[in-house]
Parts: structure tokens; C-alpha cells; sequence
């Protein structure tokens, strides 16, 4: 049963902090996108790639978050300084190469203190 | 830029009901449609893909329809379940780019 993975699934940290959040996509898919959900402001597409090159990170805070595929098995994204505001559920997903149907994984539950 | 609304915000029906959830975006140069189910502190899961050249897509209870030249999709569920529970959101995914913007969801509650 392929499954999208994350890593960790609860984080709890302080400002000022650095978090690294980590998404495996399912074997085969060309495609990971990663999300931020809150109450306020729902589901927001933060940065998506395609066979691992970046296409649009318009959603992110650049001065803070980065995200990076090291290689087609492994996404991460990265808050450096963490605030308070960055408090979230940060979901992974992948894509099917053809339909581009996509798959969520479990999340990482982001508070930062 | 697109925009996604899904109407009703919140819906409570008896079980046994037939219903259907609005979703409807401003923009029809679209690549697909999904929906997704979300239980409350869990991930979404996806019920439903429609290509953009389909008009309609089943699984189960479930029917999806697109109209893209109206900008709409409805998710018809067939004899409502408590199980039926949960949060049902759209999102629509656009062909320059294939960026993904997803709708803030209807709450479905069914009463036993």
C-alpha cells in the first residue's frame, strides 16, 4: 500500500528556532507539493516540484522557509527563524506523473512557542 | 489568479439523505478537479479526480460532475451515512503551471 510519508508528525519548538520537516513521495511520482493548514487560512500551496526542480514557491515567506528535493525520495522544508505565526499542520503530497492525481500524507503538526 | 469557493460552509442532514456539495472556481483553464475528505486532526484523502475533459466521475455512493464553462462541481453523495462525516474540500489544479488552490471546505455532519 504506497503511502506518502512525514517526518516528524509532532513538533513543538521555540522561536528563533530551526525546523526541518520531511516528506517521502510515493515511488514513482514526479510531483510533491507541500501545504500549510490552518483555521484562519485553510489550505495554502506553499512551493511544488516536478521531477525534483522547484516550479512555484510564491506561497512561501522566502526570507524564513526553503524547500529543497535532494533527490526524488526525499522533500524538505525548512523554517529558519521558526515564529509563533508558523504554528500550523504542514502537509506533504504527491502527485501521479500522468493524472497528477494527489496523494496526501499524515502531516507534521507544527507549534512553535 | 484562481479562486475556489465551496458552498455550503456547514451542512446537517439525517441520515439516509441524499446531498450535494457546490464547489465553483473563476478560472476554467484547469488541468483537473479533486475532492478530498478530511476527519477532523487527520489528512486528506482523495475521493474523486475529474480531468478537465470528463464531465462526471463515480466511486460508490459517490458522483462528481464538472461543468468547466461554468466554473462549477458538485460532489452528490447517495444515502447519507454518520460515517459520512467530515470535512469534503475541492481543489482545482490549473494548466499553466499546475498550481493547486483548494477550496476552504464544506463540514458535513450526519445525524443518526
Amino acid at each position: 500500500d504506497a503511502r506518502v510519508t512525514q517526518t516528524p508528525r509532532h513538533k513543538v519548538t521555540e522561536m528563533g528556532q530551526e525546523v526541518t520537516m520531511r516528506c517521502q513521495p510515493i515511488l514513482g511520482h514526479n510531483t510533491v507539493f507541500w501545504y500549510r493548514q490552518t483555521m484562519m487560512q485553510g489550505l495554502e500551496l506553499l512551493a511544488y516540484f516536478r521531477n525534483r526542480a522547484p516550479l512555484d514557491d510564491s506561497g512561501m515567506p522566502k526570507d524564513r522557509f526553503s524547500a529543497e528535493m535532494p533527490d526524488a525520495t526525499l522533500a524538505t522544508l525548512k523554517i529558519q527563524p521558526s515564529e509563533p505565526r508558523d504554528s500550523a499542520v504542514y502537509f506533504c503530497a504527491s502527485g501521479n506523473r500522468i493524472s497528477y492525481e494527489q496523494y496526501f500524507g499524515p502531516g507534521t503538526r507544527l507549534t512553535v512557542t | 489568479k484562481q479562486e475556489v469557493t465551496q458552498i455550503p460552509a456547514a451542512l446537517s442532514v439525517p441520515e439516509g439523505e441524499n446531498l450535494v456539495l457546490n464547489c465553483s472556481f473563476t478560472d476554467s483553464a484547469i488541468y483537473n478537479l479533486q475532492w478530498f475528505r478530511q476527519d477532523p486532526g487527520k489528512g486528506l484523502t482523495s475521493l474523486l479526480l475529474i480531468q478537465s475533459s470528463q464531465r462526471e466521475q463515480t466511486s460508490g455512493r459517490l458522483n462528481a460532475s464538472l461543468d468547466k464553462s461554468s466554473g462549477r462541481s458538485t460532489l452528490y453523495i447517495a444515502a447519507s451515512q454518520p460515517g459520512d462525516s467530515a470535512t469534503y474540500l475541492c481543489a482545482v489544479t490549473g494548466t499553466g503551471g499546475f498550481k493547486t488552490i483548494f477550496g476552504a471546505g464544506t463540514r458535513l455532519f450526519v445525524k443518526a
